[in-house]
């Protein structure tokens, strides 16, 4: 299943660089999630965007930056990060709605290290 | 807050024995509640899902059952394979949040050849 892209796969970075993750859906989802996964702990959300509009920020530090510039593509700006930031970093969509009971679908993630 | 709590954080099993995977949660205006198999290495991947209106739901060698009462679900796999062996996560979705889910901390199962 390619419905949601996510690039680059891998990404090292120093701590004071800058790096931005994309992903793109091609499933015609209204709704877009980034989530953070590290070793041996449950899926984190961090933001929640639909029709473009962020619905959610789960108290997250401000060197990651979302970008959600349609409802296609969104975007992870990262800056001054800390080797604790050193994760999985998912990306999923979604058909949301009040009515609508649909499962999100996942990327492969864009695997960081901090060094 | 929202929240869903995941029994057990491991699991061995035989081949050819039944698993069980345990999740409760805390917002009783929960309803809907999907199920993700994690392969190493690879994707969350929806494996079942079962809405608050329904009490079970069966696809093959996999079944889900929902206790609205007393907040828990469960997932059941019969005649485990070695290709089920992943880490398994538990979701709700609040109503009143309909585009969030709550994810549990996952169930690693392992299927013993």
């Amino acid at each position: 299943e390619t419905g949601v892209t996510q690039t680059p796969r891998h990404l090292v970075m120093g701590m004071t660089n800058k790096k931005s993750l994309k992903c793109e859906q091609h499933l015609g989802h209204n709704a877009m999630y980034w989530y953070k996964q590290s070793a041996k702990k449950p899926l984190e959300l961090m933001f929640v965007y639909n029709f473009k509009e962020q619905t959610e920020n789960n108290s997250v530090p401000s060197r990651f930056s979302p970008e959600c510039p349609n409802s296609s593509h969104l975007f992870l700006h990262l800056h001054t990060l800390q080797p604790e930031d050193s994760a999985l970093y998912l990306c999923a969509s979604s058909d949301a709605g009040p009515l609508r009971y649909q499962p999100q679908h996942f990327g492969d993630g864009t695997r960081l290290s901090i060094l | 807050g929202e929240n869903v709590e995941q029994h057990p954080s491991t699991l061995s099993v035989q081949e050819g024995d039944s698993a069980v995977i345990k999740c409760t949660y805390s917002d009783s205006a929960s309803n809907y509640f999907p199920w993700y198999k994690q392969e190493l290495g690879k994707r969350p991947q929806l494996i079942i899902d079962i809405r608050s209106n329904v009490g079970e739901k069966k696809d093959q060698r996999i079944a889900v059952t929902l206790n609205k009462t007393a907040k828990h679900f469960s997932l059941h796999i019969t005649e485990t394979q070695p290709e089920d062996s992943a880490v398994y996560f538990c979701a709700a979705r609040m109503k009143t949040s309909y585009d969030k889910v709550i994810f549990g901390p996952g169930t690693s199962l392992s299927v013993i050849p």
